[in-house]
C-alpha cells in the first residue's frame, strides 16, 4: 500500500494555542483519511479529503489536501483538553495506509 | 447509533498457545477489515473481507494466523500458535462497501502474549 509519513510525531500544545500537524506521500494520492484515536479507545474517522487544493472545515479543525495531492495537513485553532489523543491520516486506495499518528498531549 | 462489538477486549496467553478474536460488524456492512495496531503506531490492515471472501489478506502471516467469514456477517481471527511479537491491539472495522468514505472501528483487543 501507500506510505504516509507523519509530522511530527508528538505535539504538546498549551490549551487556547493552535497547532499544525502534516501527512506527506512521495507518491500522488487518491484521497486521504483523517481519524482520531483517544487514549485507549479506538480510531474515529473524520474526514476524507479527494480534490486537490481541497480545505474542509469541522468546527475548529481544518484539514487540507495538497495541490499536487501529495500531502495533508490537520490544523487545530484554540486547542482544548479535548483535542487530546493520536491523529491519523490514511491513505485509501480501496485499502487504509496509516501513517503512524501525531500524539497530541495539551497543557491546561 | 449501531457500533462494531468485539471480544474479548483483553487477552493475556502464553507463546504458543492459541486464541481467536470474534468480530461483529455494523448491520448491513459488507466489507470487513481486521487490523493490528502495535502502540505507538498506526494501524496495519491484516485482511479485508468483501461479504464472505477475501478481498486483501497479503500482510496476514499466513503461517500463523487465519481468518473467516463464513456468513458474510461475522468474522474470527485466529493465531496459532501465538509468539511474543503477536502482543498488540487487534482492530475489526466494516464499511458498507470496499472503498466507502467512513470505516468504524470496534473497540478492539488487547492481547498480551507471555
Amino acid at each position: 500500500g501507500q506510505q504516509v509519513m507523519q509530522i511530527p510525531q508528538y505535539q504538546h500544545v498549551q490549551e487556547g494555542e493552535d497547532f499544525t500537524t502534516y501527512c506527506n506521500s512521495s507518491t500522488t494520492l487518491s484521497n486521504i483519511q483523517w481519524y482520531k484515536q483517544r487514549p485507549g479507545g479506538h480510531p474515529v474517522f473524520l474526514i476524507q479529503l479527494v480534490k486537490s487544493g481541497e480545505v474542509k472545515k469541522q468546527k475548529r479543525l481544518t484539514f487540507q489536501f495538497g495541490e499536487a495531492k501529495k500531502n495533508s495537513s490537520l490544523h487545530i485553532t484554540a486547542t482544548q483538553t479535548t483535542d487530546v489523543g493520536t491523529y491519523f491520516c490514511a491513505a485509501n486506495d480501496y485499502k487504509l495506509s496509516f501513517g503512524a499518528g501525531t500524539t497530541v498531549t495539551v497543557r491546561a | 447509533e449501531a457500533e462494531v462489538a468485539q471480544s474479548p477486549r483483553y487477552k493475556i496467553t502464553e507463546k504458543s498457545q492459541a486464541v481467536a478474536f470474534w468480530c461483529d460488524p455494523i448491520s448491513g456492512h459488507a466489507t470487513l477489515y481486521w487490523y493490528r495496531q502495535i502502540l505507538g503506531q498506526g494501524p496495519e490492515l491484516l485482511v479485508q473481507f468483501q461479504d464472505e471472501s477475501v478481498v486483501d489478506d497479503s500482510q496476514l502471516p499466513k503461517d500463523r494466523f487465519s481468518a473467516e467469514r463464513l456468513k458474510g456477517v461475522d468474522s474470527t481471527l485466529k493465531i496459532q500458535p501465538a509468539e511474543l511479537g503477536d502482543s498488540a491491539m487487534y482492530l475489526c472495522a466494516s464499511s458498507l462497501a470496499v472503498g466507502q468514505e467512513t470505516q468504524y472501528f470496534g473497540p478492539g483487543t488487547r492481547l498480551l502474549v507471555l
